[in-house]
């Protein structure tokens, strides 16, 4: 059971430059996350999508697209790169109910010269 | 703006020590929720507390929910190097699909 899978791992991209990152999960979980991760911050939520075909914005969701591409992926863009979102970039997915249960992927390190 | 504040940021103790990690906020959560994260891997949960008051233990790990529900604290009983990591809280907006993190705490066991 591979849970959830991102990525590339790593990526150093110029600024101006595009790219996504990719994120699929196993789990048949209706609820998907992108977050950032920076020193002395946590994590914090970029987009986040409660069911196929809908995406909300987060807390930092400037500079970032997403699509919801069907029920396993969830994608997240950078059109124009900013040295400001070197980062690193997780993606989640949620069980449903009670549990409320996060399964993150092993993160997608970007940095932007 | 960062609606979950932990204190200490960072924290180095011997083996065999006990430690206490806070989580305090203005904001009252739906529930709160304690993660553990290691290097160059994603966080990984460890409880959830939803009812104010609310204790849960977890091995040598106490969990506290504060009674308003906007603060709670994680306590390590006997700390060995194998607890190293940081430990992230996260509340849980009411709708329940937004979780709203803290700034986290680098904790390191030295044998």
């Amino acid at each position: 059971n591979a849970g959830v899978t991102q990525t590339p791992k790593f990526q150093v991209l110029k600024t101006g430059q595009s790219m996504t990152l990719q994120c699929a999960q196993d789990m048949n979980h209706n609820s998907m996350y992108w977050y950032r991760q920076d020193p002395g911050m946590g994590l914090r939520l970029i987009y986040y999508s409660a069911s196929e075909g809908t995406t909300d914005k987060g807390e930092v969701p400037n500079g970032y697209n997403v699509s919801r591409l069907n029920k396993r992926e969830f994608s997240l863009r950078l059109e124009s790169a900013a040295p400001s979102q070197t980062s690193v970039y997780f993606c989640a997915s949620r069980t449903s109910g009670a549990k409320n249960i996060q399964y993150f992927g092993a993160g997608t390190r970007l940095s932007v010269l | 703006t960062q609606l979950l504040e932990q204190s200490p940021q960072f924290l180095s103790i011997q083996e065999g020590e006990n430690l206490t990690v806070y989580c305090n906020s203005s904001s009252v959560f739906s529930s709160l929720q304690w993660y553990r994260q290691e290097p160059g891997e994603g966080p990984v949960l460890l409880v959830t507390v939803v009812t104010g008051g609310e204790v849960k233990k977890l091995k040598r790990l106490t969990f506290q929910f504060g009674d308003a529900r906007k603060d709670s604290s994680l306590h390590i009983t006997a700390a060995q190097p194998g607890d190293t990591g940081l430990y992230l809280c996260a509340g849980t907006s009411n709708t329940g699909n937004q979780f709203y993190f803290g700034t986290g705490t680098s904790l390191t066991v030295i044998p």
